[in-house]
């Protein structure tokens, strides 16, 4: 079965730097993946996804991904962060022949003025 | 506006006593699932449907029941809930096998006392 990791519980990142949150899957091919975002009191929002193709895919809110099939990260990176970004993030992979959609455990994001 | 309408918002209740929590989707969405979120774990999935009378287990399955009668409702329902299960729940949805991605309702937090 799929599983997702993603390394940084938390992480704290001043307004205007950059961004790079982490997402290690395991599966046996390539799967679809995706990012959410869950805003406090919200429920989960997509950002991006990943099916085929250009492995930089790019989402909402000026966020990207890039997908290295090498490494098996599917990593979600934003060149300046804004204060309202601060959120929490969650990596998910899902099956080609399935709708078995696994999430990793999320990354909060702080975000310092 | 399409949506994944999930109700109620917050409910507190007593051990034992049975719930039902709604979903419904407004996308004629086949696909469609139940997920807990607890603190440190990420979203579990708890059951999902691949369409009407079409239900399966997910990872977290124990206390919980489901029905698809129809194709836009999708019930959670806890039979006799227990203090183990206070958590926030979410219903999604989604037109192929994860591939377009969920669409998530705004979550349903419960408390069990």
């Amino acid at each position: 079965a799929q599983s997702v990791t993603q390394p940084d519980i938390h992480i704290t990142v001043s307004e205007g730097a950059s961004l790079e949150l982490r997402c290690n899957y395991s599966y046996g091919a390539t799967p679809y993946l995706f990012w959410y975002v869950q805003s406090p009191g919200q429920g989960l929002q997509l950002l991006l996804k990943y099916f085929s193709g250009d492995t930089l895919v790019q989402g909402i809110k000026g966020f990207e991904a890039e997908f290295k099939r090498s490494q098996s990260s599917f990593n979600l990176r934003k060149p300046s962060v804004h204060w309202s970004d601060a959120a929490e993030y969650f990596c998910a992979v899902a099956g080609r022949s399935d709708n078995d959609m696994r999430f990793g455990a999320g990354t909060r994001l702080t975000v310092k003025p | 506006e399409a949506q994944v309408t999930q109700n109620p918002r917050y409910l507190i209740t007593v051990t034992g006593k049975k719930l039902t929590v709604t979903c419904s989707q407004n996308m004629n969405h086949e696909y469609m699932s139940w997920y807990r979120q607890d603190p440190g774990l990420g979203l579990r999935q708890i059951y999902y449907s691949m369409n009407v009378e079409v239900t399966d287990k997910g990872d977290v399955p124990e206390g919980y029941k489901v029905s698809r009668k129809e194709k836009r409702n999708f019930p959670l329902i806890l039979e006799s809930p227990s203090p183990n299960q206070t958590s926030l729940y979410f219903c999604a949805s989604s037109s192929r096998q994860g591939a377009g991605g969920y669409t998530f309702g705004s979550g349903t937090r419960l408390t069990v006392v």
